[in-house]
């Protein structure tokens, strides 16, 4: 079955320094979604991306999605500690709808 | 608050009983997921349903669980006769289509 893999699994960067999460799945993915969940907290939808080597931006972070569909990044500048929480990718398959979520990048900030 | 709420948020509980969990979707989605999520882990699925048609089932859903949508709107997840193992939070998402899914609190789950 499909599995989606995250790196690195937990990140603790300074406050003001840039934060990336990197997400591979095993086969092709329709579209990743990212979610962001704060400690003690639900899952919050951030963002989807759909087409091949698709960039989408909301405001200091930076989401990637592969040429080939099956890899996707986050990227945040300059940290803030509301970013604290862990990012989830989850991709879904083409021809069905249930999300695979990848393993999850958890991230803290040093003031 | 997304608008998806769940009942109960805890739920503890001896081996052997079994549990009924409840979901109330935002009113105008027709798709709804179960995931479960243990600690440090990302939601697993277990289930969906549009409107009241369950459409797929996990492997991970044993026949101790199951799950209803009896009239298209709230959904219900039942345990029977709980393990130990099955002690986990139990999300409940809906979606007005196969995309954006929106997740409630959450009913978290212990079986001493």
């Amino acid at each position: 079955g499909q599995q989606v893999m995250q790196i690195p699994q937990y990140q603790h960067v300074q406050e003001g320094e840039d934060f990336t999460t990197y997400c591979n799945s095993s086969t092709t993915l329709s579209n990743i979604q990212w979610y962001k969940q704060r400690p003690g907290g639900h899952p919050v939808f951030l963002i989807q991306l759909v087409k091949s080597g698709e960039v989408k931006k909301q405001k200091r972070l930076t989401f990637q999605f592969g040429e080939a569909k099956k890899n996707s990044s986050l990227h945040i500048t300059a940290t803030q500690t509301t970013d604290v929480g862990t990012y989830f990718c989850a991709g879904i398959d083409f021809g069905n709808e249930k999300l695979t979520f990848g393993t999850g990048t958890r991230l803290t900030i040093i003031p | 608050d997304t608008g998806v709420s769940q009942d109960p948020r805890h739920k503890i509980t001896k081996r052997g009983q079994n549990v009924t969990f409840r979901c109330d979707p935002i009113s105008e989605h027709n798709r709804l997921y179960w995931y479960r999520q243990t600690l440090g882990q990302g939601p697993e699925f277990l289930t969906y349903f549009q409107n009241e048609a369950q459409l797929e089932k996990s492997r991970l859903l044993s026949d101790r669980f199951s799950a209803e949508r009896p009239k298209g709107s709230f959904s219900t997840l039942e345990i029977q006769r709980t393990e130990q193992g099955d002690s986990a939070m139990y999300l409940c998402a809906s979606s007005p289509q196969a995309d954006t899914q929106y997740f409630g609190p959450g009913t978290r789950l212990t079986v001493l």
